[in-house]
């Protein structure tokens, strides 16, 4: 009964591979995210969609591709991975509030290392 | 462009003693604010949040946060920390009004001795 839920929690993979990271939530929310958070801890957002329709799309390379195929689910595909791609990428949904008051709720991450 | 700082890089407290962590944005008009907390090795979970009204707020586990709106802060306090405390916190802002992103801080590690 985890309210967002991220697949899989680790991923080791050579440069170059192709990888999908799923994110999936049971909160019936509108909005759903993805973070990257560097070896730092510095979080970033990535992309937003809200309602399968994407609203952010912050500067993130074109091998990031996400996919949306309904509001439960926003998935993560990366081609061609590099070694800056290490990272843990964190899944979020958010209900559709109102005047920016909506909370994000995280998923546990997924780790990701290219070597 | 909006901006999070948060001064301290890592803090390192005895159990029992008191915490502030700073937070500073740098946008000038209406915001909503959070405090989100990241244990070692798991996903991040909301400490507290502030939207408006009282500018004191508390939160989970005994932790409070100000809001100063003449300063632009909203620092994290709780008076007697726990060993269980010891995580990565962090501060976000995201402006009032919009759809906008939640623009994050660096995190402030905190490590509590026992």
């Amino acid at each position: 009964d985890t309210a967002v839920s991220q697949t899989p929690k680790y991923l080791v993979t050579q440069m170059g591979n192709d990888k999908s990271i799923k994110c999936e939530q049971n909160l019936g929310h509108d909005t759903m995210y993805w973070y990257k958070q560097d070896s730092k801890k510095f979080l970033k957002i990535m992309f937003s969609y809200n309602n399968k329709e994407l609203i952010i799309n912050e500067t993130v390379p074109n091998r990031f591709s996400p996919k949306s195929p309904d509001k439960a689910h926003l998935n993560l595909h990366i081609n061609s991975l590099e070694l800056g791609d290490s990272a843990v990428y964190f899944c979020a949904s958010s209900p559709m509030g109102t005047r920016g008051r909506e909370t994000q709720y995280f998923g546990p991450g997924t780790r990701l290392l290219v070597l | 462009a909006q901006s999070v700082s948060q001064h301290n890089h890592h803090v390192i407290l005895s159990e029992a003693a008191s915490l502030e962590l700073g937070c500073n944005y740098s946008y000038g008009g209406t915001v909503n604010l959070f405090w989100y907390v990241q244990y070692p090795g798991q996903h991040l979970q909301l400490l507290l949040k502030y939207f408006s009204g009282d500018p004191l707020v508390k939160g989970i586990k005994g932790f409070e946060a100000e809001f100063i709106k003449s300063k632009f802060s909203f620092n994290l306090r709780k008076p007697s920390v726990q060993w269980s405390d010891t995580a990565e916190y962090f501060c976000a802002v995201k402006r009032g009004g919009s759809q906008g992103n939640l623009i994050f801080g660096k995190g402030t590690k905190l490590s509590v001795k026992p």
